[in-house]
């Protein structure tokens, strides 16, 4: 099985400073990785993902993520954020080879950006 | 494509009532899920179904039992609520033996049980 630990349950900071949102993952198989965001009241969209190849992952809203294997870490980052960015942001792992797309969240980690 | 929908948005029941909570896809995915949501515990699997006709226990499956209508819809029955099932649900879907198993959500029911 898979578990995904986010170190911080809350992150605030300033606009236009840099982040980053940690996250860690145990598994006893290859993983693909995600990072899903969750504004204020709504469902959970996706942010990036890690399937294979290049370890450093972009996705959208200018955010990225790097795959550290040996770290087993896939953090979360963006060189300045924006007042809208504040949202719950939920790290997810999956084995490869799975028959079912089963993903394991961690705890999430609420950003809030202040002006 | 209106992609994962779920019904209703918002519901409150007193305790011992029950109530279903519906989810329906169109993007024709084998697989669909049920989480709640709870501050501070991220999403939990409550039960999931990787085919039709089949459905399968999460983390978190007591108190609850779902169906697997066909391709297109999952609910998810409370039969007697209790105070412990104030939550947000969300319900997902993906394809299973897919590349990669990116989940796709609905927006959620939020779920206040007196």
């Amino acid at each position: 099985a898979q578990s995904v630990t986010q170190l911080d349950s809350q992150v605030p900071v300033f606009e236009e400073a840099p982040v980053e949102l940690r996250c860690n993952y145990s598994s006893s198989v290859s993983v693909y990785l995600f990072w899903y965001v969750q504004y204020p009241n709504q469902g959970l969209q996706l942010l990036l993902k890690y399937l294979s190849g290049s370890t450093l992952v972009k996705g959208i809203n200018g955010f990225e993520a790097e795959f550290n294997k040996s770290q087993t870490s896939f953090h979360l980052r963006k060189p300045s954020v924006h007042i809208s960015d504040t949202a719950e942001y939920f790290c997810a792992v999956s084995g490869r080879g799975s028959t079912l797309g089963r993903l394991y969240f961690g705890r999430g980690t609420q950003l809030t950006v202040w002006p | 494509n209106a992609g994962v929908t779920q019904t209703p948005k918002f519901q409150v029941l007193k305790t011992g009532q029950s109530m279903t909570l519906q989810c329906a896809q169109d993007m024709n995915h084998n697989s669909m899920y049920w989480y709640r949501q709870d501050p501070g515990m991220g999403l939990r699997l409550i039960y999931y179904s990787a085919s039709e006709g089949t459905t399968d226990k999460g983390e978190v499956p007591n108190g609850y039992n779902v169906s697997r209508l066909n391709k297109r819809e999952f609910s998810l029955r409370l039969e007697s609520a209790a105070p412990s099932q104030t939550s947000v649900y969300f319900c997902a879907s993906n394809q299973d033996k897919a590349l990669y198993n990116e989940q796709f959500f609905g927006p959620g029911t939020r779920l206040t049980v007196l």
